[in-house]
């Protein structure tokens, strides 16, 4: 099993530019999970999903959106980049309680610098 | 809500020497913990977790911890630490909310391992 994997790794943006993030986990998890570590401040939520076809927003949505249009699938899209988005991206999943005792896997991460 | 303070920013030890990574957290009710590893340009990696029964958790690596409800820490330990322990070291709480296990990472630790 690839477990959680993130594409692209890398990624420069010039600001206004938009892109997609893409997280792909093939332990059949139900809940699905976007973050963003900056220096200092640990990781950040920004938004989550419990299900196919349900998003939920986290700590810090603004500037984001997201879809689950597949259960192994987890999008995280920038419409407009801005320099305060330079950041790595985690995604992870996780199983409900009862499988895996509320384990989260994470990606390798996307590292993305808007210019 | 839930919060986690790692009080350490950083912290060095030399090599074979004990550490302790300390971690306290807030919440008004009850909590699942973790310690969570990161290895340089790389995603998070669980270390242990605790769940409910022995207050003592061991985890991978020789690493372990202790959950103290009076005190509200989770203090991470190991006896004697190595090189290859080098790294940054997150302690996250997740409660349960009906909408997915989130997690509250702290700021991280900077465990730095010097011959």
């Amino acid at each position: 099993n690839a477990g959680v994997t993130q594409t692209p790794k890398f990624r420069v943006l010039k600001t206004g530019q938009s892109m997609t993030l893409l997280c792909a986990q093939d332990m059949n998890h139900e809940y699905m999970y976007w973050y963003r570590q900056d220096p200092g401040m640990g990781l950040r939520l920004i938004h989550y999903s419990v299900g196919e076809g349900t998003t939920a927003k986290g700590e810090v949505p603004d500037g984001y959106n997201v879809s689950r249009l597949k259960k192994q699938n987890f999008l995280l899209g920038l419409e407009s980049a801005a320099p305060s988005q330079t950041s790595v991206y985690f995604c992870a999943s996780s199983s409900p309680l009862g499988e895996s005792g509320y384990e989260q896997y994470f990606g390798p991460g996307t590292r993305l610098t808007v210019t | 809500a839930q919060s986690v303070t790692q009080l350490d920013s950083q912290v060095p030890v030399f090599e074979e020497a004990p550490v302790e990574l300390r971690c306290n957290y807030s919440s008004s009710v009850s909590v699942y913990l973790f310690w969570y590893v990161q290895y340089p340009n790389q995603g998070l990696q669980l270390l242990l977790k605790y769940l409910s029964g022995s207050t003592l958790v061991k985890g991978i690596n020789g690493f372990e911890a202790e959950f103290n409800k009076s005190q509200t820490s989770f203090h991470l330990r190991k006896p004697s630490v190595h090189i290859s322990d080098t790294a940054e070291y997150f302690c996250a709480v997740s409660a349960l909310t009906g909408g997915g296990n989130k997690l509250t990472f702290g700021t991280g630790t900077q465990l730095k391992v010097e011959l």
